[in-house]
C-alpha cells in the first residue's frame, strides 16, 4: 500500500517558469490538501479538496493552482514561479472531511527558485 | 496570530528519560488535538491524537495530555529512545471546520 505520493522529490526552477507537482493517493481517500513548510513556520496550507471536482482555498493560496478530477490525483501548479515559493511541499490525504481524522502525508517535494 | 504554539524550538533528552514537548492554544474552540512526528527527508507521520472531552490518551510509550482551562497540551514519551529524535508537530482543530492548524514544531534530541 503506498499510502501519498508525490513527484518530484526534488525540483530547481528559475523565476517565471511554472510546474505541475504531483500528488496521488491509494487509499480512497475524499480528502486531500497541499501544505508548505518552511523554516520557522510550520505546516501552512495552500489548497485542499473535499472530494472530485470541489477545491477551495488554504491560508497561502496566492500563485498556486488545484484541481481535484479524480479522487486519487491532486496535483499543484505554480503558474511562474517566485523566489518566495522556495519551499518543501507536503501532499496529504484523509478519509473525509471531518478534521478528528489523521492526516497522510507525502514524503515531500522540495522546491527551490532561482 | 499564532493560534497553535510550540514554544520551545527545540529539546534535548537523556536516553531512557521522559521527554515533554508542550503546545498552547489560543482558540477554546478547538475539540481535537494531534501530534505529528517528522523525520528528515520524510512527511509528517500521526502519532497520537486527543479529543477535548478527555484529559488523557495513552498509547505506548506515548502519553497526551490536555489540560482545556489553560489551554495547554503536552506529549510525554516514557523512555525515552532514538529513533525518537525528530521533529513534533502539535495540531488542533475543531469539528465543525475541516482544517488542522499546526504549531511551527519542536526537534527532539535524544542523546546517548
Amino acid at each position: 500500500n503506498a499510502g501519498v505520493t508525490q513527484t518530484p522529490k526534488f525540483q530547481v526552477l528559475k523565476t517565471g517558469q511554472s510546474m505541475t507537482l504531483q500528488c496521488a493517493q491509494d487509499m480512497n481517500h475524499e480528502y486531500m490538501s497541499w501544505y508548505r513548510q518552511d523554516p520557522g513556520m510550520g505546516l501552512r496550507l495552500i489548497h485542499y479538496s473535499v472530494g472530485a471536482g470541489i477545491t477551495d482555498q488554504g491560508e497561502v493560496p496566492n500563485g498556486y493552482n488545484v484541481s481535484r478530477s479524480t479522487t486519487e490525483d491532486f496535483p499543484l501548479r505554480l503558474l511562474s514561479a517566485a523566489p518566495s515559493q522556495t519551499s518543501v511541499y507536503f501532499c496529504a490525504s484523509r478519509r473525509s472531511f471531518y478534521s478528528n481524522q489523521p492526516q497522510h502525508f507525502g514524503d515531500g517535494t522540495r522546491l527551490s527558485i532561482l | 496570530d499564532q493560534q497553535v504554539k510550540q514554544n520551545s524550538p527545540s529539546l534535548s533528552v537523556q536516553e531512557g528519560r521522559i521527554s515533554i514537548l508542550n503546545c498552547d492554544y489560543t482558540n477554546s474552540m478547538f475539540d481535537y488535538f494531534l501530534w505529528y512526528k517528522k523525520y528528515p527527508a520524510e512527511g509528517p507521520t500521526f502519532l497520537i491524537s486527543i479529543s477535548s472531552i478527555k484529559d488523557k490518551n495513552e498509547d505506548g510509550r506515548f502519553t497526551v495530555f490536555l489540560n482545556k482551562s489553560a489551554k495547554h497540551l503536552s506529549l510525554h514519551i516514557v523512555p525515552s529512545q532514538p529513533g525518537d529524535s525528530a521533529v513534533y508537530f502539535c495540531a488542533a482543530s475543531w469539528n465543525r471546520d475541516d482544517k488542522i492548524i499546526f504549531g511551527k514544531g519542536t526537534r527532539l534530541h535524544i542523546l546517548p
